[in-house]
């Protein structure tokens, strides 16, 4: 199975910030990249597929880019409301697999 | 809008199996570019993928739980079904059903979740 290593675990920053976090896969998976976010309590949201390509709805201070193996997902100014935990899911090949969450807090 | 709910036993036993069900609503579950998947996040951990089942009776597994699990579609009912067999303490955790949609060819994402429901395995 492709293994996806996120970093980092944790982060903490403050409203207005920049962020970013990474997603390393263990082979090349194309663009074959999801990013979701999960708030507490609640289920999974789309916001990138396709490395680069963002979900309807998802503001757009949000953006992922990269390809093969290395993959970014930034949030160019940080709002009160993206305190959550972000995961990467690879779907170049089965079995699905996801990195093991960045969890996002407020500075 | 589409929609997802999952239903089942919040509390189940060692041993037994667990049996839970997704109802698709506002569209058709035999949709060709649709892909019905079982997600768990067990408490206080990551997402873990489980499985996933096409209307046409195509599935892919986790290995991770090797025989234990199984899904089936009925589409009669607009639903799709995880069993899980041979329950532990781990598996306690909270399922998630969700579809995986093709946006065009080779291009996927998990689009509309559902709510989750929340197992216990417990004697």
């Amino acid at each position: 199975a492709i293994q996806m290593t996120q970093s980092p675990s944790s982060l903490s920053a403050s409203v207005g910030d920049r962020v970013t976090i990474t997603c390393r896969a263990s082979q090349d998976i194309r663009s074959d990249l999801g990013w979701y976010q999960q708030r507490p309590g609640k289920a999974p949201n789309l916001l990138i597929y396709a490395a680069s390509n963002l979900h309807s709805g998802v503001p757009s201070r949000f953006s992922g880019s990269g390809s093969g193996t290395d993959f970014t997902l930034t949030i160019s100014s940080l709002q009160p409301e993206d305190f959550a935990t972000y995961y990467c899911l690879q779907d170049y090949s089965y079995p699905l697999t996801f990195g093991q969450g960045t969890k996002l807090e407020i500075k | 809008q589409l929609q997802l709910q999952e239903s089942g036993p919040g509390l189940v036993k060692p041993s037994e199996t667990l049996s839970l069900t997704c109802t698709v609503s506002g569209d058709s579950i035999s949709s060709n570019t649709c892909y019905w998947n079982w997600i768990r996040q067990l408490p206080g951990k990551g997402l873990e993928w489980l499985g996933s089942i096409h209307y046409s009776g195509s599935t892919h597994f986790s290995p991770s739980l090797g025989s234990r699990v199984t899904i089936s579609v009925d589409t009669s009912k607009n639903q799709f079904s995880l069993k899980v067999t041979s329950l532990t303490a781990a598996d306690t955790a909270v399922y998630y059903c969700v579809r995986r949609y093709r946006v065009r060819q080779g291009v996927y994402h998990m689009d509309v979740w559902g709510r989750g429901t929340t197992v216990t395995v417990s004697s």
